[in-house]
C-alpha cells in the first residue's frame, strides 16, 4: 500500500502571509511532485524533484518555493498570494524507473 | 505539445447501467493510467497499462489500452452509486518524471 500524506488539509491565508505546505511519505520512492488543480479540471504539474534534486520547474511564479529537505519530505512554502491561487495541491510520487504515480490526499488552499 | 482528449466529459446514469469512457490521443504513450477522483481528495490510482491491446479487469472494471497506444478505455459494468466521481486518464512517456492528464469525465450513478 503506498501512502502519501499531506498537511495541512485545509489552509486559508491572507495575500501578505506566509505559509508552507507538506508531503511526506516513507515508501522510498525518489520522485516527488507538486500539482496544482482547481475544480473540475486535470492536475497541473508544477514541480518534480528527483534524489532531492529539483528536476522540472513548469515556469511556476516565485511565490511558490519549493523545497525537498530529505527522501522522505516535500514542501512548498508560499508567499504573497493571489486570490487565483486557490485551488488543491496535490503531492505525487513515483518509483524510479515507472511512470506510475501515487498521489497524497491534497491540501485545500483558499487565499483572501 | 501531447493533449488526451477524454470523452464524455459529463456522464449521469442510473444504477445498474453499463458505460464506457474514452481517453484518445495522436500521441504514443509509454503506459496509461487510470485515476478515479472525489471531491476534495486527490486522485486514487485505479490501473496502469503499458502494452498495446492489454486489458486489465478490476471487478466491474475493464480498462483496455490501444493497438498503437494512443487510446484507452474505461468501461464500467453495472454502475453503482459508489462509482461516482471524477475519472482522469494519464498518459507517460519518455520516462517517469511527466505525464499528460485527460481532460476528465466526471460520472454521476443515482441510486
Amino acid at each position: 500500500d503506498t501512502e502519501v500524506t499531506q498537511t495541512p488539509k485545509h489552509l486559508v491565508m491572507g495575500m501578505t502571509n506566509k505559509k508552507s505546505l507538506k508531503c511526506e511519505q516513507h515508501m522510498g520512492h525518489r520522485a516527488m511532485y507538486w500539482y496544482k488543480q482547481k475544480a473540475k479540471k486535470p492536475p497541473e504539474l508544477m514541480f518534480v524533484y528527483s534524489y532531492e534534486k529539483l528536476s522540472i520547474n513548469e515556469s511556476v511564479p516565485s511565490r511558490f518555493s519549493p523545497e525537498c529537505p530529505n527522501s522522505s519530505l516535500l514542501n512548498l512554502h508560499l508567499h504573497a498570494l493571489q486570490p487565483e491561487d486557490s485551488a488543491l495541491y496535490l503531492c505525487a510520487i513515483s518509483p524510479g524507473g515507472t511512470d506510475t504515480q501515487y498521489f497524497g490526499p491534497g491540501t485545500r488552499l483558499t487565499v483572501l | 505539445t501531447q493533449l488526451l482528449e477524454q470523452s464524455p466529459q459529463f456522464l449521469s446514469i442510473q444504477e445498474g447501467e453499463n458505460l464506457t469512457v474514452y481517453c484518445n490521443s495522436s500521441s504514443v504513450f509509454s503506459s496509461l493510467q487510470w485515476y478515479r477522483q472525489e471531491p476534495g481528495e486527490g486522485p486514487v490510482l485505479l490501473v496502469t497499462v503499458v502494452t498495446g491491446g492489454e486489458v486489465k479487469k478490476l471487478k466491474r472494471l475493464t480498462f483496455q489500452f490501444g493497438d498503437a497506444r494512443k487510446d484507452s478505455s474505461l468501461h464500467i459494468t453495472a454502475a453503482q452509486p459508489g462509482d461516482t466521481g471524477l475519472y482522469l486518464c494519464a498518459g507517460a512517456s519518455g520516462g517517469y518524471q511527466k505525464v499528460t492528464f485527460g481532460t476528465g469525465t466526471k460520472l454521476q450513478v443515482i441510486p
